[in-house]
């Protein structure tokens, strides 16, 4: 069974410094990987779609690698700001037809200080 | 702009109580989405209709029944409520299985079974 796991849980940076951060999946057959972003109480809302046959995809101040072989995606925000603060989750799909019923990671809670 | 409506935000509920919460897209998506998220677990899928009346299980049915008699209603049935189902629920909507729609969230139901 797929398995996606995110660390670190939790993360605090002063504004303008970059972030990092990791999701890793235990079975590299995946599809699709995709990003959201999480504010406090809410829903969540797509940030990044990542094709298996891409290795990055970007979106302004937001790039995401994947390297299936590894079993790894890192989310790259350039010059955090305060209003980035949000939990950021990662999901992955296995197979062409079955986008939306995903394995997601528990999410990293970012807060970005000013 | 597109709409994914959770009528009810907080519940609360007594343990052996049916509770009925309630989904509504207006983007004439085919495919809805039922999923729990607990802390440190993330998201889980409960349940997924791919059309009216259809509808299959995700990675954790037990406990929880749906209803989709119309395009654009979702409904999740908590038959018996017990405590450990305490948790916040997360409806959403997809044009499409197939790879690279969007899929949009609802903003949640917070569950409390005492």
């Amino acid at each position: 069974k797929q398995e996606v796991t995110q660390i670190p849980a939790a993360l605090s940076v002063p504004e303008g410094e970059n972030l990092v951060l990791n999701c890793s999946f235990t079975d590299s057959a995946i599809y699709n990987l995709q990003w959201f972003r999480q504010d406090p109480g809410k829903g969540l809302t797509s940030l990044l779609l990542i094709q298996s046959s891409q290795r990055e995809q970007t979106s302004g101040r937001l790039n995401a690698s994947l390297d299936k072989s590894s079993g790894r995606s890192t989310l790259y925000i350039a010059a955090s700001q305060p209003g980035d603060s949000a939990t950021y989750l990662c999901a992955v799909s296995p197979s062409t037809d079955s986008w939306g019923k995903f394995q997601f990671g528990a999410g990293t809670q970012v807060v970005v200080t000013p | 702009d597109v709409k994914v409506t959770q009528s009810s935000r907080y519940l609360v509920k007594r343990t052996g109580e049916k509770v009925f919460l309630e989904c509504v897209q207006d983007m004439d998506h085919e495919n809805m989405f039922w999923y729990r998220q607990d802390p440190g677990l993330g998201l889980r899928l409960i349940y997924f209709s791919y059309d009216v009346k259809m509808k299959e299980k995700g990675d954790i049915p037990e406990g929880y029944s749906v209803s989709r008699e119309k395009k654009e209603r979702f409904s999740l049935i908590l038959e018996s409520a017990s405590t450990n189902q305490t948790s916040m629920y997360l409806c959403a909507s997809l044009p499409n299985l197939f790879s690279g729609n969007t899929i949009y969230f609802g903003e949640g139901s917070w569950l409390t079974v005492v």
